[in-house]
């Protein structure tokens, strides 16, 4: 049992390049999400999907774009980069409670 | 909009002390109240405290839910370097109807630090 995987763990991008993170669970949960984490800010939501076939902006969704792939995976999608996108990014998911599984991140820099 | 506040930011203790971390919350239908601990990757979950279960214990980790003063506190007795992290605050709303939970909001973390 796996949980949620994350892929890549580490990436630098180029202003205006565009790239898809990756994100997958093996625990059959219903609810994904999308955050970004950067210092002293905790845990912003950019997208989430409540359940497959939907998806929601969050707080922070300018920028990004997401895929319901199917029940297991939820990409994240950056069109056009920019270094203000610069940041750890996680994936969760979470079953019928609020509790919520993290994967492990990826550390992304735009230069 | 749903507001949490956890304070002290960041926090340097040395092996052995206890601390207390507080969160603070404003939210629209209140369900649950979520602690992280975060190392080095992923926030790992730690307890959940709701109107039913205000007070957690797990070894030297308790955690209340002081519900009239829309806070909590996490406290951590007998520090040691490997509780070094940052700790996160959550809260988690239900929707109107009961049936799902909305988003977790989350506050920006105290910084734990443990000196041997």
């Amino acid at each position: 049992n796996a949980g949620v995987t994350q892929t890549p763990k580490f990436q630098v991008l180029k202003t205006g390049q565009s790239m898809t993170l990756q994100c997958a669970q093996d625990m059959n949960h219903n609810s994904m999400y999308w955050y970004r984490q950067d210092p002293g800010m905790g845990l912003r939501l950019i997208y989430y999907s409540a359940s497959e076939g939907t998806t929601d902006k969050g707080e922070v969704p300018n920028g990004y774009n997401v895929s319901r792939l199917n029940k297991r995976e939820f990409s994240l999608r950056l069109e056009s980069a920019a270094p203000s996108q610069t940041s750890v990014y996680f994936c969760a998911s979470r079953d019928r409670g609020p509790e919520q599984y993290f994967g492990p991140g990826t550390r992304l820099t735009v230069t | 909009e749903d507001k949490v506040v956890q304070s002290p930011l960041s926090l340097v203790v040395h092996e052995g002390d206890t601390v207390t971390l507080n969160c603070s919350y404003e939210v629209t239908n209140f369900r649950s109240l979520l602690w992280y601990k975060q190392e080095k990757k992923a926030p790992t979950f730690l307890f959940m405290l709701t109107s039913s279960g205000i007070e957690k214990k797990s070894g030297r980790l308790s955690s209340i839910l002081d519900k009239k003063e829309l806070s909590s506190i996490l406290n951590i007795t007998a520090t040691q370097t490997g509780d070094s992290a940052i700790y996160l605050c959550a809260v988690a709303p239900i929707n109107a109807g009961g049936t799902s939970y909305g988003k977790l909001t989350f506050g920006q973390g105290t910084i734990l630090t443990v000196h041997p």
